[in-house]
């Protein structure tokens, strides 16, 4: 248990599908992050949110969106998603920037 | 451009022996670098860190090394234990850009 909780776990969805995934931190950070990690590749940071503002948008496709209610919570919205965007999503956070990031479990996304 | 680099994706030692994981990177900005440990089907779990402006920092089994100069650090792992195994992230980040940019992975195999 490292204080970032991902729900769901494992979502298998279509490509005409909308969908949204779940993060949310106990640890009282102020940053929170949307990585993406696909097969054989470095995990690629998608987005960060700071107090709730984002501050980064890693040239994401539209078809993820990110949302960020509060410090604690953050969204990822999903439409119309291809099949090469199944991957295993990370949400993680940091209470500052430069020091330790704890992750959450990941949701492994199917689309099919 | 990859700007943190783990050149070996696997790495198989004996038991008790030590285990040394490698990283680079080419970008002079960064002045914090981590590494984590990740199994299958969970997120990376935040293992040890080191500011650049140390050149070795320790925790238990676990020692990280920072070669600025050769823009390099490692990991080392004194005794191995098959518990060990995993596949080993080393990122980077530069204070207040909210950035952690991520290497490959190796995946260590400690051989009981």
């Amino acid at each position: 248990e490292t204080g970032v909780t991902q729900t769901p776990r494992h979502l298998v969805m279509g490509m005409t599908n909308k969908k949204s995934l779940k993060c949310e931190q106990h640890l009282g950070h102020n940053a929170m992050y949307w990585y993406k990690q696909s097969a054989k590749k470095p995990l690629e940071l998608m987005f960060v949110y700071n107090f709730k503002e984002q501050t980064e948008n890693n040239s994401v496709p539209s078809r993820f969106s990110p949302e960020c209610p509060n410090s604690s919570h953050l969204f990822l919205h999903l439409h119309t998603l291809q099949p090469e965007d199944s991957a295993l999503y990370l949400c993680a956070s940091s209470q500052e920037s430069g020091i330790e990031a704890f992750f959450g479990q990941g949701t492994r996304l199917t689309v099919v | 451009d990859q700007q943190v680099k783990q050149n070996s994706p696997s790495l198989s030692v004996q038991e008790g022996r030590i285990s040394i994981l490698n990283c680079d990177y080419t970008n002079s900005m960064f002045d914090y670098f981590l590494w984590y440990k990740k199994y299958p089907a969970e997120g990376p779990t935040f293992l040890i860190s080191i500011s650049s402006i140390k050149d070795k920092n320790e925790d238990g089994r676990f020692t990280v090394f920072l070669n600025k100069s050769a823009k390099h650090l490692s990991l080392h792992i004194v005794p191995s234990q098959p518990g060990d195994s995993a596949v080993y992230f080393c990122a980077a980040s530069a204070v207040g850009t909210y950035k952690y940019i991520f290497g490959t992975g190796t995946r260590l195999k400690v051989l009981a």
